[in-house]
């Protein structure tokens, strides 16, 4: 089962806009990652954020981890039309990753 | 998608027939992984192997075994396909498990009638 679930499932903005996608996830973590998949494609790691961090920058990219929560939220600012695609967080425990359902972004230019 | 490759990339089989799926590396990973993806579903982990001769189980393993007689190259073998088998398969690699990033290769499109 997934343990990883990603909020919104989608979200459409204009381009420029910030975009916040939630991940919240049900048990302990060693870290928490996210991926991008553009349609059609293989997923891509953008950032890891490791179970004592509570914030870690990757150019456009923010993501926040908050344990006590059990949930980590990913910013882009400042969106492109190229950034259409899915995101997927992944937690990383004491089994292999996994994978939410992901949440799909679609930016208007 | 550097350094992995999936073959075949796409594939139509009938009900029934067994199905081989090869992925093949060339980053030396000690770590491969099948997911499967589906609408709905998100990803999925079919089996993975933490090196040669070395795999275990998933959460959707049932209908599927896999292989791994070389570091470079993770079989996955669907005995007798079923059409609750049509999915999208995804490699993946990593180098130090968990902790790492995974590295996904472009994946094959199986449709099963």
């Amino acid at each position: 089962s997934q343990q990883g679930e990603e909020d919104p499932q989608a979200l459409s903005i204009q381009e420029g806009e910030n975009a916040t996608m939630n991940c919240s996830y049900k048990t302990s973590i060693n870290n928490l990652q996210w991926y991008r998949q553009n349609s059609g494609r293989g997923l891509v790691h953008l950032i890891l954020i490791r179970s004592n961090e509570r914030e870690k920058h990757s150019g456009r990219l923010r993501v926040t981890l908050d344990t006590s929560k059990k949930s980590s939220s990913l910013l882009i600012t400042a969106s492109r039309a190229a950034d259409t695609a899915s995101y997927f967080c992944a937690t990383s425990g004491n089994t292999p990753l996994v994978f939410g359902k992901g949440t799909r972004l679609s930016v208007i230019a | 998608d550097a350094g992995i490759t999936q073959s075949p990339r796409h594939k139509v089989t009938e009900t029934g027939t067994p199905v081989t799926l090869r992925c093949h590396q060339t980053e030396n990973h000690r770590y491969m992984y099948w997911y499967r993806q589906d609408p709905g579903h998100g990803l999925r982990l079919i089996h993975y192997s933490y090196g040669v001769k070395d795999t275990d189980k998933g959460e959707v393993s049932d209908g599927y075994s896999v292989s791994r007689s070389k570091t470079e190259d993770f079989l996955l073998t669907l005995e007798s396909a079923t059409s609750s088998q049509t999915s999208v398969y995804f490699c993946a690699i990593s180098g130090t498990g968990d902790l790492n990033e995974q590295f996904f290769g472009p994946g094959t499109r199986l449709t099963v009638l």
